[in-house]
């Protein structure tokens, strides 16, 4: 099993839809989850930052972590084409000097 | 402007060559990482590096290498050992301690003829 799965997609949902990207881990000393936005032929940029479980709100972006069923969340509402990106999933344990385990990455298409 | 610059953009090499892909940044970051994307596999690490003149194997280091001379430089070398060499290749950069947070470059995409 690997440590971080993504369902690749594509995703593709209308205007305005609320789409929700998700991941899920094995290792339960992952301590800090990030989602990753990618635009095509580009470095991916942080999108989002969590530390452990809980919510995190930024505009029409939630980030949700839920530890005890090692899944992750990204949700974004009032979606719009602009969004239309691959994003990712990425997380790292706790210990110092440890690089990220990214996901395979999932590709939205929003359409007007 | 801070950011990452990574050279050539494209480059084509001919089997058994090896290349040297270029990555320079600015951020005057700690941290410099080599990732491999290819497509339905995600990012998948190569080396990296926390200190000048230390650095340390990621998934699939073997057929590359590195060094780490300088705090801002950090180059890639793809060998004629590596099997499957065509590729986008990204690196990225963070903070001492911030190792969630990467900023990268824009990409190396290297095609072997």
């Amino acid at each position: 099993q690997k440590e971080v799965e993504q369902d690749p997609g594509p995703l593709s949902v209308p205007e305005g839809a609320i789409v929700s990207l998700n991941c899920t881990y094995s290792n339960s000393a992952f301590q800090y989850f990030m989602w990753y936005r990618q635009y095509s032929r580009k470095g991916p940029e942080l999108l989002m930052y969590t530390y452990s479980s809980g919510n995190k709100e930024d505009g029409r972006f939630t980030a949700q972590v839920d530890k005890s069923s090692k899944y992750i969340s990204l949700f974004i509402r009032d979606s719009q084409t602009c969004d239309s990106n691959t994003y990712l999933c990425a997380m790292r344990d706790d210990q110092a000097g440890t690089a990220l385990i990214f996901g395979k990455g999932t590709t939205l298409s929003v359409s007007s | 402007d801070g950011g990452i610059t990574q050279s050539p953009k494209y480059l084509f090499r001919k089997e058994g060559q090896n290349v040297t892909l270029s990555c320079e940044q600015n951020l005057n970051h700690d941290a410099m990482y080599w990732y491999r994307q290819d497509p339905g596999q995600g990012l998948r690490l190569i080396y990296y590096s926390q200190i000048v003149n230390d650095f340390q194997k990621g998934d699939i280091a073997e057929g590359y290498s590195v060094s780490r001379e300088k705090k801002e430089s950090f180059p890639l070398t793809v060998t004629s050992a590596q099997k499957n060499p065509t590729a986008f290749y990204l690196c990225a950069s963070s903070r001492m301690g911030h190792t969630g947070e990467l900023f990268f470059g824009e990409g190396s995409r290297l095609t072997v003829l």
